[in-house]
C-alpha cells in the first residue's frame, strides 16, 4: 500500500525556518517524482515544488524561489522541504504528492495527510 | 503565467447531474485533472489526463476538454460527492491548479 507520511509541521515565528519531511512507502520511491503542495486555512491548493526521481530536476512556484528548498533522500524513501524567511503567508497545511509517472508531468496519484504550519508572532 | 478559472460554487439535486467548468487559454492542448477534497482530508484524484477515472472512482464521474474549457461530470449526484474539486494542468514548467468550486448536493 503506497503511504506518504509527512512530518515537521510546527509553529514558528516569522523570519524563521522550518524542514518538513515527508516518508514515503509501499512502491519505489526513487522511480517517480515528487512535489509539494500547500493550502492555506480555507484557501484553495497551492503547488510549491517538484523533484524528479532522481533529484537532478526541479521546479518551484515563483512565490517560493529562494525561500523554500526541495531536495529528496532516495536511500531513505524520503523528501523535503527546507523553509526559510517564513511570513504568516506561508501558514497551511502541506501535502507531499507522487506523480503518478516520472515520464510526463502529469497527475498526483498519491498524498499524504499533511502537516500544519503555522507561522506567527 | 497560466490561469485556470473556476465557478466558486455548483449545486445540484440529488440524482442529477452536475458539472463544474475549468478554464484555460487553449485548455484544450492540455492534460487536465481533477482532485475531490473533502473537509479535513487530503485531496483525491478523481480524473486525470481529461477523462481517465483512476481505479475506485466510479463511471459515473467523467471528464471532457475541448478549446479553452474542460469539464468534470458527476452524474447522478450523491450525498458523498458534496466536497470541493480542484482541476489542475501542467503549463510552463509549473503544475497550476484551479481555485476550486465547492460542489453541494441539495
Amino acid at each position: 500500500e503506497v503511504q506518504l507520511v509527512e512530518s515537521g509541521g510546527d509553529w514558528v515565528q516569522p523570519g524563521g525556518s522550518l524542514r518538513l519531511s515527508c516518508a514515503a512507502s509501499g512502491f519505489t520511491f526513487s522511480y517517480y517524482s515528487m512535489n509539494w503542495v500547500r493550502q492555506a486555512p480555507g484557501k484553495g491548493l497551492e503547488w510549491l515544488s517538484y523533484i524528479s526521481s532522481s533529484g537532478a530536476t526541479i521546479y518551484n512556484a515563483d512565490s517560493v524561489k529562494g525561500r523554500f528548498t526541495i531536495s529528496r533522500d532516495n536511500a531513505k524513501n524520503s523528501l523535503y522541504l527546507q523553509m526559510n524567511s517564513l511570513t504568516a503567508e506561508d501558514t497551511a497545511v502541506y501535502y507531499c504528492a507522487r506523480d503518478s509517472d516520472s515520464s510526463c508531468y502529469c497527475e498526483f496519484d498519491y498524498w499524504g495527510q499533511g502537516t500544519l504550519v503555522t507561522v506567527s508572532s | 503565467s497560466y490561469e485556470l478559472t473556476q465557478p466558486l460554487s455548483v449545486s445540484v439535486a440529488l440524482g442529477q447531474t452536475a458539472r463544474i467548468t475549468c478554464g484555460g487559454n487553449n485548455i484544450g492542448s492540455k492534460d487536465v485533472h481533477w482532485y475531490q477534497q473533502k473537509p479535513g482530508q487530503a485531496p483525491v484524484l478523481v480524473i486525470y489526463r481529461d477523462n481517465n477515472r483512476p481505479s475506485g472512482i466510479p463511471e459515473r464521474v467523467s471528464g471532457s476538454n475541448s478549446g479553452n474549457t474542460a469539464t468534470l461530470i458527476i452524474s447522478r449526484a450523491q450525498d458523498g460527492d458534496e466536497a470541493d474539486y480542484y482541476c489542475q494542468v501542467w503549463d510552463s514548467n509549473t503544475y497550476v491548479f484551479g481555485p476550486g468550486t465547492k460542489v453541494t448536493v441539495l
